[in-house]
């Protein structure tokens, strides 16, 4: 099982232009979640799904927009760049969505550079 | 907004010593995490503490939860190289009918050889 998987590891933006994180996990979480992770910051939630068919804002979704196209995906979409959206990226999913103990698993990382 | 302390920030110390990481808050947590990351990769899970005044022990790591939910420690026996990363406490609460984590902003932890 390659568990969750983001595309792509890097990019580097001009401020305005849009683009899509996408993320997908094999092993049928129901819910999924996007991060970004600033230096001294810790991480952030951006937007959540706690299952199928819902999303829901996290502590920080201005400036970004997520689709949950089936229970394996989840992506992000920046529409509109802005310098202040250099970060990483993480995707996590989670089968506990609903319960207290909400371990959740990580992927990788992309690495956004705005300029 | 839940908030969780995490301190120190950073941590340098020798191999073979041992050490302890604080994640505090004024809110209860459903349950608290903690989870360690290596520099270009995502955070990995290392334990989860339910109980109030619970103890988990993983070989020379020992994670204690707050009587009261609202803080837990990391303790280190004998650091080794290997211990070397980024220790991040999280906290379960309830919103929207589901369960969302918060991030304590980690302690970087550095074990010199």
């Amino acid at each position: 099982n390659a568990g969750v998987t983001q595309t792509p590891k890097f990019q580097v933006l001009k401020t305005g232009q849009s683009m899509t994180l996408q993320c997908a996990q094999d092993m049928n979480h129901n819910s999924m979640y996007w991060y970004r992770q600033d230096p001294g910051m810790g991480l952030r939630l951006i937007y959540y799904s706690a299952s199928e068919g819902t999303t829901d804002k996290g502590e920080v979704p201005n400036g970004y927009n997520v689709s949950r196209l089936n229970k394996r995906e989840f992506s992000l979409r920046l529409e509109s760049a802005a310098p202040s959206q250099t970060s990483v990226y993480f995707c996590a999913s989670s089968d506990r969505g609903q319960r207290y103990y909400n371990e959740q698993f990580f992927g990788p990382g992309t690495r956004l550079t705005v300029l | 907004t839940q908030l969780l302390e995490q301190s120190p920030q950073f941590l340098s110390i020798q191999e073979g010593e041992n050490l302890t990481v604080y994640c505090n808050s004024s809110s209860v947590f459903s349950s608290l995490q903690w989870y360690r990351q290596e520099p270009g990769e995502g955070p990995v899970l290392l334990v989860t503490v339910v109980t109030g005044g619970e103890v988990k022990k993983l070989k020379r790591l020992t994670f204690q939860f707050g009587d009261a939910r609202k803080d837990s420690s990391l303790h280190i026996t004998a650091a080794q190289t290997g211990d070397t990363g980024l220790y991040l406490c999280a906290g379960a609460y309830s919103g929207a009918g589901s369960y969302q984590l918060t991030f304590g902003k980690g302690t970087k932890l550095s074990v010199i050889p």
